[in-house]
């Protein structure tokens, strides 16, 4: 069965640290979205992309970046992890036709001390 | 901008009761999905429900209904005999259909308890 998987699903850092979390999708989708989710604040998009070597800028994408080298993966790196940056973070995939129905991932917490 | 909004944080509803989820957008597109996601306690998404706006007839999936008023740019979800494992955060997302754009808009959600 298709499926988006998120590693690592729990991870702790050190500020000023580089950080990368992965996601992977079998479901073939051009379509990929990265979100944080905070309290009271719901998911929000950081960066998103629409096919091989396209990548956007959301509404929260300062001190994180991405690359898209092929269809399956979007990995999200953050440059030098800061405390505001701690999280549980989501990537989602979408086929980008008449549904659009986004796939998600299980998530990542991410912690920075 | 475009902006959703859920005004309940938290709602309760004792079991095989009905409740009813609110969520009110801001748009001038005419054209849009409009979406209720549930996350339980897995932090697994989950789609629930999902409504095209060009639709008037409103969505139904089981259990789950959705009152789409498109002129008040309201979207509430009503869930009936509401059970034990529909206890989660449900989240309104509203994403347009202008060429090109496949991004959501999520409201802040609102977490439903189910009392026994």
């Amino acid at each position: 069965d298709a499926e988006i998987t998120q590693s690592p699903r729990h991870k702790i850092t050190e500020t000023g640290r580089q950080v990368t979390l992965a996601c992977h999708q079998t479901w073939n989708h051009n379509n990929m979205f990265w979100y944080r989710q905070d309290l009271g604040h719901g998911l929000r998009l950081i960066h998103y992309s629409y096919g091989v070597q396209d990548t956007n800028k959301g509404e929260v994408s300062d001190g994180y970046s991405v690359s898209r080298s092929n269809t399956e993966d979007l990995p999200l790196t953050l440059e030098s992890a800061a405390s505001s940056q701690t999280s549980v973070y989501f990537c989602a995939s979408q086929d980008g036709s008449n549904s659009y129905e986004q796939y998600f991932g299980p998530g990542t917490r991410l912690t920075v001390t | 901008a475009q902006t959703v909004t859920q005004s309940q944080p938290e709602m309760s509803v004792q079991e095989a009761e009905t409740v009813t989820l609110s969520c009110t957008y801001d748009t001038s597109e005419s054209d849009y999905y409009l979406f209720w996601y549930k996350q339980p306690p897995s932090r697994q998404m989950i789609l629930v429900i999902r409504q095209e706006a060009y639709k008037q007839q409103n969505a139904t999936e089981n259990r789950f209904s959705v009152n789409f008023q498109k002129a008040a740019k309201s979207f509430s979800l009503k869930i009936s005999d509401s059970q034990l494992g529909d206890a989660a955060m449900y989240f309104c997302a509203y994403s347009p259909l202008t060429s090109g754009t496949y991004k959501y808009i999520f409201g802040t959600g609102t977490r439903l308890k189910v009392l026994a």
